[in-house]
Order: C-alpha cells, then structure tokens, then sequence
C-alpha cells in the first residue's frame, strides 16, 4: 500500500526550467512532508521541509507548495541547473505513536545544459 | 566530520550466507534507523532505536536483526541470505524520535 503517491516517475528539463514535482497522501495524520534529494551512490539527504499549516515554503531556488484540503503538495526548482539533476523524494511524517517516515516513489530529474 | 558512516560501503556474497552491516554516527543523535532501498529506488523503513530501545520494526523477514550496543551504534545482521535481500541499506539517524533522518552512504548488498 503506497501511502504518498509521487509523480511523475522521471522528468527531463532544459536548463533554467521550472520542473514541478508531485504528491500526494490520504492519511491525515501526517504532520511533516520532508522533500529529499539524492545523487547517485549517494544517501538522501534533506532538501526543504514544510508543516501543513503552511501554503508555501522557499528556500533558495526550491520551493514547496501545500494544499492541505486537497491532501497535495509540490517541489518547485526554479532556474533549474544541470547540477539539480538527481532523484528526489517527497515523504511525510506519521504524527502517531512511532512517527516514522514514509517516503514517496522518487523523480529522477535530469537538467539538459 | 559529523557524519552517519556505514561499512562495508559495497557487500558481495552468495545466498545462505550470514553477513552485517555497521554503521555509526557521531552527531549526538538519540534515534537511528535502517532504510532498505530496493532497485526501483524505493526507500522503506526496517527498524528505528531511540537511545538503544527498538521503537519501529517494519514487516521485515526475522532473518535481519539490529543490534543497537549505544545510541551511537546499530548493526545489521542478516541471515541465510536471499536473492531478494539485494538492495542497498541505509543507516540513518536523527536528533530525535520523529525528527528528519540524516542518511549514511549506504551499503549495495548483492547475493549472487
């Protein structure tokens, strides 16, 4: 049972681009929606973090958008670089007894120069 | 360096065998964790600790068992390996009980 649905699988923009990001739950329990970044053979290392009573959260060129009544959320990466290219994650936090983090199906994002 | 560190980095070994993975962090955290990433990239919890006491075990096979000696340690040691034990393992830890895990660079188990 997938319970953050993440779309889409891969996405290839042109440097500068605007790539968007998708996910979304059910589980209304979830009180923190973490995005990951990872680069291969790498760890995930976290990116940006947003709470659900937040709309929108920026930091640098990544921005997260929340919808809470539509259970959705978003990455945004402005001015997109070739360096931005790497598989990123949303996840969100279960709020119950063992908080842990449930993570997305991952973007594999590929920035052509 | 502050750091989440895991050995072997890379584990090659044949099905049945009995292996572990160490890992260690040196950030002052009180929770760790063992993520499994399969080769679709899929990133599932097996277990987390808080100050050496088991908080979360996933549906994993009992064939893997964690070991936590402190909180700045835990291993992973899995049993009579199978195929579908190939993946790569993240250790991770955080500052606490639900705060954002810091991934270690994994371990690519395969068994041939």
């Amino acid at each position: 049972q997938q319970q953050v649905k993440q779309s889409p699988q891969s996405l290839i923009v042109q440097k500068g681009g605007i790539p968007i990001i998708n996910c979304a739950y059910e589980n209304t329990a979830f009180d923190y929606f973490p995005w990951y970044q990872q680069f291969p053979g790498k760890g995930p290392a976290l990116l940006i973090a947003i709470r659900p009573d937040v709309s929108e959260k920026k930091e640098g060129r990544f921005t997260i958008s929340f919808n809470k009544s539509a259970k959705q959320f978003s990455l945004h990466i402005m001015d997109s670089q070739p360096g931005d290219s790497a598989t990123y994650f949303c996840a969100a936090r279960d709020g119950g007894a063992t908080n842990k983090l449930i993570f997305g199906t991952g973007t594999l994002l590929a920035v052509q120069p | 360096d502050t750091a989440v560190s895991q050995t072997p980095k890379y584990l090659v070994t044949q099905m049945g065998n009995d292996k572990s993975i160490k890992c260690e962090q040196n950030l002052g955290h009180d929770t760790m964790y063992w993520y499994k990433q399969d080769s679709k990239k899929f990133l599932k919890i097996m277990f987390s600790y808080n100050n050496k006491e088991l908080i979360i075990n996933e549906t994993v096979p009992n064939r893997f068992s964690p070991k936590s000696p402190d909180k700045a340690h835990l291993n992973l040691h899995i049993n009579s390996l199978e195929l579908g034990d190939s993946a790569v393992y993240f250790c991770a830890s955080s500052l606490q009980r639900g705060g954002h895990p810091f991934f270690g660079p994994g371990t690519r188990l395969t068994v041939l």
